[in-house]
């Protein structure tokens, strides 16, 4: 799977688009960019999941540049709940073996 | 509909003692995973699992064992506990297909060795 960069740590202000980059540089054309999130010392949740076209849900927007080597999760109006560890992982879809998660990145919404 | 139970969420063991955390879904998924997750880091995986019956090394196996005898349940056991295991384990399902890299997770299992 290939490696993902993303900064340890970011400041949003409360009601603000939270925007969280990730880079994938030796992403491979079948590998999915997947965003999962960690609250606090809860279980981490899934947010959403691309492969060339953005994607919205209800949740976040996934934005994936043309060349796939980088990508943003934007959370549309941060509240205090979107405070979390947020990790963007690669990965081949259809697999169900190893599933790595970094050390991602840690968001804090300020009121 | 309970997802991903496990339990027990909190234990505190002595070293050298013995114990097995369970884990158990109800969506029918066929893949399952162990993670632990020690202070200010991310999750690393212990071991997995594809389908009844099998089970395969993660990145951090040593001093784990894991049974997957019925879908539902995945079994996760320390012989010998040490401090080191000090932890939080999570467990995860996802099913096949394209929503395999879609995991659910448990609430987590807080393990303490002393």
């Amino acid at each position: 799977d290939a490696k993902t960069t993303q900064p340890p740590s970011m400041d949003c202000a409360e009601g603000r688009a939270a925007n969280l980059p990730c880079n994938h540089s030796t992403i491979s054309g079948n590998e999915y960019v997947y965003w999962y999130r960690q609250i606090h010392s809860q279980g981490p949740q899934y947010i959403i999941h691309g492969l060339k076209n953005n994607e919205t849900n209800e949740m976040a927007s996934l934005i994936i540049t043309e060349d796939r080597k980088s990508s943003t999760l934007i959370l549309p109006h941060a509240t205090l709940r979107d405070t979390a560890v947020y990790y963007c992982i690669v990965r081949v879809a259809l697999t169900g073996n190893q599933f790595y998660f970094g050390t991602g990145t840690s968001l804090t919404v300020i009121p | 509909n309970a997802g991903v139970t496990q339990t027990p969420k909190f234990r505190v063991l002595k070293t050298g003692q013995s114990m097995t955390l369970l884990c158990a879904q109800d969506m029918n998924h066929e893949y399952m995973y162990w993670y632990r997750q020690d202070p200010g880091m991310g999750l690393r995986l212990i071991h997995y699992s594809v389908g009844e019956g099998t089970t395969a090394k993660g990145e951090v196996p040593d001093g784990y064992n894991v049974s997957r005898l019925k879908k539902q349940n995945f079994l996760l056991g320390l012989e010998s506990a040490a401090p080191s295991q000090t932890s939080v384990y999570f467990c995860a399902s996802s099913s096949r297909g394209s929503g395999a890299n879609v995991l659910t997770f448990g609430a987590g299992s807080r393990l303490t060795v002393l």
